[in-house]
């Protein structure tokens, strides 16, 4: 069956420093690749798109990556603020019936 | 105003009760999904829409059913709630002309089943 794993343990990173999200799938291949932030009640937040034939996707401090060989994203959030504290959830688009399968989300806690 | 409204915010019932959530979006968009999100397993798709008479089911639709009544509302109902149906309902829109497929979400319901 089609899974998709993001780190369930919190990332706790200091102020300043690059925090770095893995996002996996298996018996998938997707044509996208979304990532969103989440913050405590509220939905979620579209970030960032990938493609399948793009490696890479910058967005001011974001940096997402597409590894379709490894069925592999990462997410890159540079020179990290406390107010980047949130969960990030990934997601992943069939263009054929334009459904979304998302990851459960990683929460990252940037401290001073 | 919010794109994407949902009614009730939060909303405590009892076993075997019908129980109807509610969303509104203002975007103009042709495609509207229910999820629900339970710790640790993510956003599930419940129902969604691509438009007011294409209605499919998603990967959790069993105990649930939808009314698409216009471009802009979508309802979901439990038609008899059950404990394990206590969640986090998130109603989200889409344009199908979007290439970047950014989903809108809205700011969800917090259902608890006694």
């Amino acid at each position: 069956s089609q899974k998709i794993e993001q780190n369930s343990e919190a990332l706790n990173i200091q102020e300043g420093k690059t925090a770095t999200l893995t996002c996996n799938y298996t018996n998938y291949s997707p044509a996208y690749l979304q990532w969103y932030r989440q913050d405590p009640g509220r939905g979620p937040v579209f970030l960032l798109l990938i493609r399948e034939n793009e490696k890479e996707k910058r967005k001011e401090r974001l940096k997402v990556t597409f590894d379709t060989t490894l069925k592999q994203s990462l997410f890159h959030i540079t020179a990290s603020q406390p107010a980047d504290s949130a969960t990030y959830l990934c997601a992943l688009v069939d263009d054929s019936w334009g459904k979304f399968q998302f990851g459960a989300g990683t929460q990252v806690v940037v401290t001073p | 105003d919010a794109d994407v409204t949902q009614t009730p915010r939060n909303r405590i019932t009892k076993t075997g009760k019908r129980i109807m959530l509610e969303c509104s979006q203002t975007k103009g968009h042709d495609r509207m999904y229910w999820y629900r999100q339970d710790p640790g397993l993510g956003l599930r798709l419940i129902y969604y829409s691509f438009d007011v008479k294409d209605i499919n089911k998603g990967e959790i639709s069993d105990g649930y059913s939808v009314s698409r009544q216009a471009q802009a509302k979508f309802s979901l109902s439990l038609e008899s709630a059950i404990p394990n149906q206590t969640a986090l309902y998130f109603c989200a829109t889409s344009d199908s002309t979007d290439r970047v497929y950014e989903q809108y979400f809205g700011p969800g319901t917090r259902l608890t089943v006694t």
